[in-house]
């Protein structure tokens, strides 16, 4: 079974703090893949990273940042410089060949930024 | 526009009154599926669809059903709803495979009272 756990509940930091949102996953596949989504207070699920298992290579995307370790099996992410823009919440998810294109979410980090 | 559009956005209803939660995608992908979220618990899947015809069982069906009568529809309907459904609803849509995207509705907030 897959399993992803995201032990952060809710993060509170000052805008302009650096802050990072861990994921840890667990799956028996050997090809598998790990997303990131923001959830906005509007609702709405906003994908916003895609890595497969082959892949551990570390990405930057303006602002953001994502670490993959297969050793220690996370896929934690970095926001620099936060913004109250940042506000939302963040689920970490997996899906794997075994399991087609199902998705199997962590439980989300709130984060909160403040003036 | 890539679009996967569900109605209504916000339902509350009574309980064992039958209502449906429209889905529909205009990317020609063959897995739809619909996920609950609540606080807590992340998303969780319900059901899905690899193609027309074909539906299975998520990790939460039970007082759930679907169906995929055509391949951009994949309505959820509630037969029965009791309060402990009172969730938030996303339907998805993406290509078979583990590697895509999944694209994702607005969610459907639901309240049986």
């Amino acid at each position: 079974a897959q399993k992803v756990t995201q032990a952060q509940t809710e993060i509170s930091v000052v805008e302009k703090e650096d802050v990072t949102l861990d994921c840890v996953y667990e799956t028996r596949d050997t090809t598998y893949y790990l997303f990131w989504y923001k959830q906005p207070p509007s609702g709405e699920l906003v994908f916003l990273i895609r890595r497969n298992s082959f892949d551990e290579q570390n990405e930057i995307s303006g602002r953001y940042s994502w670490n993959f370790q297969k050793s220690t099996s996370s896929f934690n992410f970095t926001i620099t410089a936060s913004q109250v823009v940042d506000s939302a919440v963040y689920f970490c998810a997996l899906s794997g060949s075994g399991t087609a294109s199902k998705l199997t979410f962590g439980t989300g980090t709130r984060l909160q930024v403040t003036l | 526009e890539a679009q996967v559009t569900q109605n209504p956005r916000y339902l509350i209803t009574v309980t064992g009154k039958k209502l449906t939660v429209t889905c529909s995608q205009n990317m020609n992908h063959e897995y739809m599926s619909w996920y609950r979220q609540d606080p807590g618990l992340g998303l969780r899947q319900i059901y899905y669809s690899m193609n027309v015809e074909v539906t299975d069982k998520g990790d939460v069906p039970e007082g759930y059903k679907v169906s995929r009568k055509e391949k951009r529809n994949f309505p959820l309907i509630l037969e029965s709803p009791s309060p402990n459904q009172t969730s938030l609803y996303f339907c998805a849509s993406t290509e078979l495979g583990a590697e895509t995207e999944a694209f994702f509705g607005q969610g459907t907030r639901l309240t049986v009272v």
